[in-house]
């Protein structure tokens, strides 16, 4: 299957600081990225949508100032989380459409932990 | 609301045995179905997409999807430790410009040696 490459996998920081993970598509291109956010033993929720070449579109209750998306290839977007805060902490998951196949395929996932 | 719905589970099943996984969905107008495997700590990885009515194949892993219940399920032959997991399923609408997926909550399966 398609290969969809996340960085970092694992982040500590310190509260009030920022921290931008990347998301690539190795072996397509993807017009559309999927930033998702997941709590420990809950289920995904979808944080916005990245849109390749214009703004993202975000989910109701997510803080656009606070979650930057930039979709500037057809293979990257990243998510910034600025100015973060221990309720920050959680697993972030990007996922990319490959537009011949239709599917969805996740990266590896980012686990922020805010101190 | 668009719903997908899962049993959150957990279902528990021995080794060599069926797991049969179920998920129903409100939108009628969704046209595409995923499964995915999560296992603790890790991303959703794709196990099955399915489009049409009826079954869908791959070795140890048979989807179905009935649109006029709608329902769509998971089997699992021969079902092994290693498929003790987080199952979700997921279901493609469109929106607007973007075609997004709502995902059910997932059921959790354990398979005992």
């Amino acid at each position: 299957g398609a290969v969809v490459s996340q960085h970092p996998s694992r982040v500590i920081c310190k509260s009030g600081t920022s921290v931008k993970i990347e998301c690539r598509s190795l072996d397509f291109q993807a017009t559309t990225m999927f930033w998702y956010r997941q709590f420990p033993k809950q289920s995904l929720m979808l944080m916005a949508t990245s849109n390749e070449g214009s703004k993202a579109t975000y989910e109701q209750g997510v803080e656009k100032d606070k979650f930057l998306i930039n979709h500037a290839s057809l293979t990257l977007s990243t998510l910034t989380v600025t100015s973060a805060h221990p309720e920050d902490s959680s697993f972030y998951i990007c996922s990319a459409r490959d537009l011949t196949a239709g599917e969805l395929f996740f990266g590896e996932g980012s686990r922020l932990t805010v101190l | 609301q668009k719903e997908v719905e899962q049993n959150s589970g957990p279902l528990s099943v021995p080794e060599g045995a069926i797991a049969s996984l179920n998920c129903t969905y409100s939108d009628r107008g969704s046209q595409s179905f995923f499964w995915y495997r999560q296992y603790s700590g890790k991303s959703p990885e794709l196990i099955m997409s399915i489009y049409s009515n009826g079954d869908k194949e791959d070795g140890r892993f048979t989807a179905q999807l009935n649109k006029a219940s709608q329902y769509v399920s998971l089997l699992i032959r021969d079902s092994q430790p290693s498929d003790s997991a987080t199952y979700l399923c997921a279901g493609g609408i469109n929106a607007g410009n973007n075609r997004k997926l709502i995902w059910g909550l997932g059921t959790s399966l354990a398979v005992n040696p």
